[in-house]
């Protein structure tokens, strides 16, 4: 069965400081899809970040990314430049084509002014 | 493009009584899943639609069914409703399998 493991379920950081959120997946598939989704209070889920596993580049969206270690079945998502509007929980997520979303626990992220 | 649509935000219903909820997905959008998110067991997945077939199910009882219509509009039914069903409800839609899914804002629903 395919599993996501966030390590750390709870994160403080400064405002402009950078933070790394752990992710940690298992599969025996060779093709599949990872994500970070982030679900601020409002408790909408918004798309942070996607790295398909075929791609050995890692994947950057402005303040975020990625640091996608394929052997280690590792997905850190990094965050740069810290800002209040980042306080949210993050969950990491797997997927492989044909096949459900598998989220992990998340991890609840403050931003300190 | 509009988002994922859901309808109705808030819920209250008492047990033993059933409930249904809506999802639009986004235009264009053929795949929708349905999500049981509560503090105790997070996010689980409850099952897909892709074409008006359900393509994947999760590991609820069969109290929970779900349907897609012909305009990917989706609706997911519980019926004899218990305490623990008490949950943010999401659903997410995506253009073609579970590539990548954009979710609605949930149904979060109380059970008295």
């Amino acid at each position: 069965a395919q599993t996501v493991t966030q390590s750390q379920p709870e994160m403080s950081v400064q405002e402009a400081e950078t933070v790394t959120l752990s992710c940690t997946y298992d599969t025996s598939e060779n093709n599949y899809y990872l994500f970070w989704y982030k679900q601020p209070p409002s408790r909408q889920m918004i798309l942070v970040i996607r790295q398909e596993a075929y791609k050995q580049q890692n994947a950057t969206e402005n303040r975020f990314s990625v640091n996608f270690q394929k052997a280690a079945k590792s997905f850190s998502l990094k965050i740069s430049d810290s800002q209040l509007g980042d306080t949210a929980m993050y969950f990491c997520a797997f997927a492989h084509y044909g096949q459900n979303f598998v989220f992990g626990p998340g991890t609840r992220l403050s931003v300190l002014p | 493009k509009a988002g994922v649509t859901q309808t109705p935000r808030y819920l209250i219903k008492t047990r033993g009584q059933q409930v249904t909820l809506s999802c639009s997905p986004i235009s264009g959008h053929r795949s929708v899943s349905w999500y049981q998110q509560t503090p105790g067991q997070g996010l689980q997945f409850l099952f897909e639609y892709f074409s008006e077939t359900q393509r994947n199910k999760g590991n609820f009882p069969g109290r929970f069914s779900g349907r897609q219509f012909s305009n990917s509009r989706s609706e997911m039914n519980v019926s004899t409703l218990e305490l623990g069903d008490s949950a943010l409800y999401l659903c997410a839609s995506s253009p073609q399998g579970p590539r990548t899914q954009y979710f609605g804002p949930g149904t979060r629903l109380l059970v008295l």
